[in-house]
């Protein structure tokens, strides 16, 4: 198992362009989050899903767009990159199992937008 | 707001001694806690949790305390180990939704 995979490892943006951060798991997991990381600061949730075709808001959903047309995958888009946007991005899934709500994560993206 | 709380932003420990880090939370639905351990340049990894039933739990070296009237958990790290050494994140879900929030993290340094 490869567990959850994120690619690009790095990108560097221009403002204004757009890009998707792609998040794969193939761990059958029903749960997926998006987490961004600013420096010296925790994790904040931008989106989640409980399943395939189910997405809501975290803490920081502005400024970002997800879908979860399959188990699998839960791209990130963003539409309009601005500087305040320049973070490490993880994605993390669970199976969904009631009682077990420990995350895995992928290795991360670390995004410039300049 | 902040709804997850670790005020200490780094933590040095000596080596084979106990490292104790905190977590403050505000929120009363949460049901469910959790510790998350990172390293430079990759992802978190899960650790601990427990659940808001619970008062203690333990694996290992590791051990939560919750303390609910408080609104606090520790995390217990015994003896420390160089390895040790890394950020640790303390999470929190609600009863009501899926989210998992997460503190700004306490970085250990255990020192030879």
């Amino acid at each position: 198992n490869a567990g959850v995979t994120q690619t690009p490892k790095f990108r560097i943006l221009k403002i204004g362009q757009s890009m998707t951060l792609q998040c794969t798991q193939d761990m059958n997991h029903n749960y997926m989050y998006w987490y961004r990381q600013d420096p010296g600061m925790g994790l904040k949730l931008i989106y989640y899903s409980v399943g395939a075709g189910i997405t809501d808001k975290g803490e920081v959903p502005n400024g970002y767009n997800v879908s979860r047309s399959t188990t699998e995958d839960f791209p990130l888009r963003l539409e309009l990159a601005a500087p305040s946007q320049t973070s490490v991005y993880f994605c993390a899934s669970r199976p969904g199992l009631a009682g077990v709500y420990e995350q895995f994560f992928g290795p991360g993206t670390r995004l410039t937008v300049l | 707001d902040q709804q997850v709380k670790q005020n200490s932003p780094s933590l040095s420990v000596q080596e084979g001694r106990i490292s104790i880090l905190n977590c403050d939370y505000t929120n009363s639905m949460f049901d469910y806690f959790l510790w998350y351990k990172k390293y430079p340049a990759e992802g978190p990894t899960f650790l601990i949790s427990i659940s808001s039933i619970k008062d203690k739990n333990e694996d290992g070296r590791f051990t939560v305390f919750l303390n609910k009237s408080a609104k606090h958990l520790s995390l217990h790290i015994v003896p420390s180990q160089p390895g040790d050494s890394a950020v640790y994140f303390c999470a929190a879900k609600g009863d009501r939704d899926d989210k998992i929030i997460f503190g700004k993290g306490t970085r250990l340094h255990i020192l030879p």
